[in-house]
């Protein structure tokens, strides 16, 4: 069964202090790894995609990269405005082009001022 | 920027009635998504739609739900009888093409509230 796993549930950073989220999968065959960003009562907003594995995407503060087994979202001198529930997703591959996505749970981040 | 447009943002209802969540894509979008978020769980994939026609479903969509694209930008959910536990925020989502990796985005959704 295709999954997505991510660690920490929840992390609470002060500003500036750097740290790195986790996203574990399990699917047949990768067509695509996504981040999103979701804040409270609002819907998932898009971040990155990575393809294959040894691909990095940056956005501002944001760093993703990708293994053949695992995503991380690298968070750098982090600022309040950064908290946010972050969620990792994939896009599986069934023998055929499916453009559905699995979502893991998120990680929920706090950043202090 | 471009934006996909979810309306009502919060709708409460009778056990039993029907509802119908609207959505606006991106305008050159060709694939289109509903997916559901109960308070504190994962979001979950529902259906996507691509010429007219379901593509995909889960097998959360059942009998009870069904999806339409009456004109050239609306996209519609429907529940014919909702239940207590279709409360949920409903997210539709689309992006550009059905090809590899194709990112999806999403609206801010509709709170549904099922008394």
């Amino acid at each position: 069964e295709d999954q997505v796993t991510q660690s920490p549930e929840a992390l609470r950073l002060q500003e500036g202090e750097s740290s790195s989220l986790n996203c574990s999968y399990t699917v047949s065959g990768l067509r695509g790894l996504f981040w999103y960003r979701q804040d409270p009562g609002k819907g998932p907003e898009f971040l990155f995609t990575l393809y294959s594995a040894g691909e990095e995407k940056e956005k501002e503060r944001l760093k993703a990269t990708l293994t053949k087994k695992e995503s991380f979202l690298h968070i750098t001198a982090p600022k309040p405005e950064d908290s946010a529930t972050y969620l990792c997703a994939v896009q599986a591959q069934y023998g055929g082009a499916t453009n559905k996505l699995i979502f893991g749970t998120g990680t929920l981040l706090a950043v202090q001022p | 920027e471009p934006e996909v447009t979810q309306t009502p943002s919060h709708q409460v209802t009778q056990m039993g009635q029907e509802v119908i969540l609207r959505c606006v894509p991106i305008s050159n979008h060709l694939y289109f998504y509903w997916y559901r978020q109960i308070l504190g769980q994962k979001v979950e994939f529902l259906v996507s739609f691509y010429n007219n026609e379901i593509s995909e479903k889960s097998e959360i969509f059942d009998d009870q739900f069904s999806v339409e694209r009456p004109d050239g930008s609306n996209f519609t959910l429907k529940i014919r009888s909702t239940k207590l536990e279709d409360s949920a925020m409903y997210f539709c989502a689309s992006s550009e093409t059905r090809g590899s990796g194709t990112e999806a985005f999403f609206g801010q959704g509709t709170r549904l509230t099922v008394v």
